[in-house]
């Protein structure tokens, strides 16, 4: 079926450097995006989302763009943090149900002091 | 607020034995979400409750598993016989707006649950 993808890479970045974190969606149906942050043993928290209808948004230090042609989403941290070490998820709700996320496999980010 | 609350936060048990997963949603959530992370197959939704009554348990791997949510403030998930490929992170989400179109959903700190 189609899913969210990510090959799970890693990205290592040095403290103040900025951060770009990529998603490839395939669902082409999906019209509402979520960017979740999970650090070791605990939840997913939520970042900041974006619905089709925009092609970016921005938060606090953090920016999302989607590229709905090319069907990729990414994630921008400004000035990364070793608290900004984490895995990283996009989730993609396809509109089919009003409900049901769909997570990528995740992408670590490492920050280096 | 305290967040979702999940208890216990590690579980290990033998094969064959039965496992139950505790979940508090956030107060004045009406959707809740169970969901399981592995390694291989990432985050998972197992069911879905919206107003205490399950919408979509597509997820449930098999009847092994069981959840009930029997009044707005807490869940149960049940997996009756466990066996070790049960193992696996199992969250617990709550969201205020399960019925539209913005599905934020808040996590708790998860269950790690292991079968031996």
């Amino acid at each position: 079926g189609e899913s969210v993808g990510l090959h799970l890479p890693t990205l290592s970045v040095q403290e103040g450097d900025n951060s770009i974190i990529n998603c490839a969606y395939s669902n082409s149906a999906s019209d509402y995006f979520i960017w979740y942050k999970q650090e070791s043993g605990k939840g997913p928290q939520f970042i900041i989302d974006i619905r089709s209808n925009m092609d970016k948004r921005q938060g606090q230090r953090v920016t999302v763009l989607l590229n709905k042609t090319v069907k990729h989403l990414s994630l921008q941290i400004a000035a990364t943090q070793p608290g900004d070490s984490a895995v990283y998820f996009c989730a993609e709700n396809s509109g089919g149900s009003n409900y049901k996320l769909t997570f990528g496999k995740g992408t670590l980010l490492t920050v280096n002091p | 607020d305290a967040g979702v609350i999940q208890s216990p936060r590690h579980e290990v048990t033998e094969m064959g034995q039965e496992v139950t997963l505790r979940c508090k949603p956030i107060s004045g959530h009406n959707s809740l979400f169970w969901y399981r992370q592995t390694m291989m197959r990432g985050l998972e939704l197992l069911i879905y409750f919206n107003n205490n009554v399950p919408i979509d348990d597509s997820g449930m791997p098999e009847d092994r598993f069981s959840a009930k949510m029997p009044n707005a403030s807490f869940s149960t998930l049940k997996i009756q016989p466990s066996e070790p490929r049960d193992s696996a992170v199992y969250f617990c989400a709550s969201s205020p707006r399960g019925g539209g179109r913005n599905t934020e959903a808040f996590f708790g700190q998860g269950t790690r649950l292991t079968v031996v």
